[in-house]
């Protein structure tokens, strides 16, 4: 699987979007990106996956640029409740492939009141 | 919650000791995982079970590790002889080719091996 490279930590207000970066230059056409976050003593947390266009669910945003080397994490109006440890994750999904997840250090989200 | 159900969720034992851990994925899921988190540390890949049959072990599962799906539903994952280094939050996940492979994680194990 592709590596993936994100600021170590970030900062935002409450109330505003919360836009985190991931390069993944090396990526395959076959992979995936997928974000996951972990709040303190919990599991990971799914948020969002794509493979090239741009997703939107109830949690997120996930714009992913047209080279598809690098994404972004868009949480609209982030509150407290998200502070957390944000994985961006590169992997092939589907088929006969099992697809383990390796993740990196990933950001440190702090939402400030 | 995930759907996924790890019991139980804290295990405090001593150096030496054996200790079992369970997991209970979503129901329809055939894939299942499972990953260790040390302090500090993103999770790392242990082992992965498609149905019943163990498919993958990483070179971090040793000897003293064994982890089994007996009838593809729920999974053990057992450690011999616990030593001060395997304390760590031991999470499994599960996922489904339906769901594009998307894995859900349960809460974790948390092990503390005194």
């Amino acid at each position: 699987d592709a590596k993936t490279t994100q600021p170590t930590s970030m900062d935002c207000a409450e109330g505003r979007a919360a836009n985190l970066p991931c390069n993944h230059s090396t990526i395959s056409g076959n992979e995936y990106v997928y974000w996951y976050r972990q709040i303190h003593s919990q599991g990971p947390q799914y948020i969002i996956h794509g493979l090239k266009n741009n997703e939107t669910n109830e949690m997120a945003s996930l714009i992913i640029t047209e080279d598809r080397k690098s994404s972004n994490l868009i949480l609209p109006h982030a509150t407290l409740r998200v502070s957390a440890v944000y994985y961006c994750i590169v992997r092939v999904a589907g088929g006969t492939s099992y697809g383990k997840l390796t993740f990196g250090q990933g950001t440190i989200l702090t939402v400030h009141p | 919650d995930t759907g996924v159900s790890q019991d139980p969720r804290h295990k405090i034992t001593k150096r030496g000791q054996n200790v079992t851990f369970r997991c209970d994925p979503i129901s329809e899921h055939n894939r299942l995982y499972w990953y260790r988190q040390t302090l500090g540390q993103g999770p790392e890949f242990l082992t992965y079970f498609q149905n019943e049959a163990q498919l993958e072990k990483s070179r971090l599962l040793s000897d003293r590790f064994s982890a089994e799906r007996p009838k593809g539903s729920f999974s053990t994952l057992e450690i011999q002889r616990t030593e001060q280094g395997d304390s760590a939050m031991y999470l499994c996940a599960s996922s489904s080719l339906a769901a594009q492979e998307t894995q859900y994680f349960g809460p974790g194990t948390r092990l503390l091996v005194l």
